[in-house]
């Protein structure tokens, strides 16, 4: 089955110091690879996606993500984490392959929230 | 401003009583789809539409139905609302050949 594991349901930060949210999926094939984050309130925003090519990918906010194929892992970093990054995160994947069931849908994780202390 | 929209935000319903909850997107994408959150689970997605008058079931189907008459437009139906359909609701679109889907301010249902 294809799923999609965030192991910490919380993470933990002071301010400055640098983040990690990680992710680790369980699809066949390459699939796309993305982070969304979620503000208290609002709706889903997306914040980068890998396809291809350099496995480092950066995004909105300062936030950038390490893809590993080996270790079918895709986790969020930022250098220095602000206050205003606490939310919860979601990673997600989506199937490449055109006429499989997972072509249409996000397979997504169960959120991580992340919580900054100034 | 490109956006997806969808009314209404909040809503509070009887278990049995109809309701529909509208998904409105102005980016011309063709592909939609409804997801619902719940702790612990992620967002999970119950319908799919590829285009007009094109729909499919995502993995939690019970109890919904939707329909796409106009590419812009994909209403999320219950014809009969029951307590366990409690959730955040989102819809979301996407362009074919886009890889990122872009989602809606939600929509927080609940069922008594």
């Amino acid at each position: 089955a294809q799923s999609v594991a965030q192991p910490e349901d919380q993470v933990n930060v002071a301010e400055g110091n640098p983040l990690t949210v990680k992710c680790t999926y369980s699809v066949s094939g390459n699939p796309y690879l993305f982070w969304y984050v979620q503000y208290p309130n609002r709706g889903l925003q997306f914040l980068l996606k890998y396809i291809t090519g350099d496995n480092l990918v950066k995004g909105s906010y300062g936030f950038e993500a390490e893809f590993n194929k080996s270790q079918t892992s895709f986790h969020l970093k930022k250098p220095s984490a602000l206050v205003s990054d606490s939310a919860l995160y979601f990673c997600a994947v989506r199937s490449r392959a055109m006429f499989s069931g997972g072509y249409n849908k996000l397979i997504f994780g169960a959120g991580t929230r992340l919580a900054v202390h100034p | 401003e490109a956006q997806v929209t969808q009314n209404p935000r909040y809503l509070i319903t009887v278990t049995g009583k109809k309701l529909t909850v509208t998904c409105s997107q102005n980016m011309n994408h063709e592909y939609m789809s409804w997801y619902r959150q719940d702790p612990g689970l992620g967002l999970r997605q119950i319908y799919y539409s590829m285009n007009v008058e094109v729909t499919d079931k995502g993995d939690v189907p019970e109890g919904y139905k939707v329909s796409r008459k106009e590419k812009r437009n994909f209403p999320l139906i219950l014809e009969s609302p029951s307590p366990n359909q409690t959730s955040l609701y989102f819809c979301a679109s996407r362009q074919e050949g886009l890889t990122e889907a872009f989602f809606g301010q939600g929509t927080r249902l609940t069922v008594v």
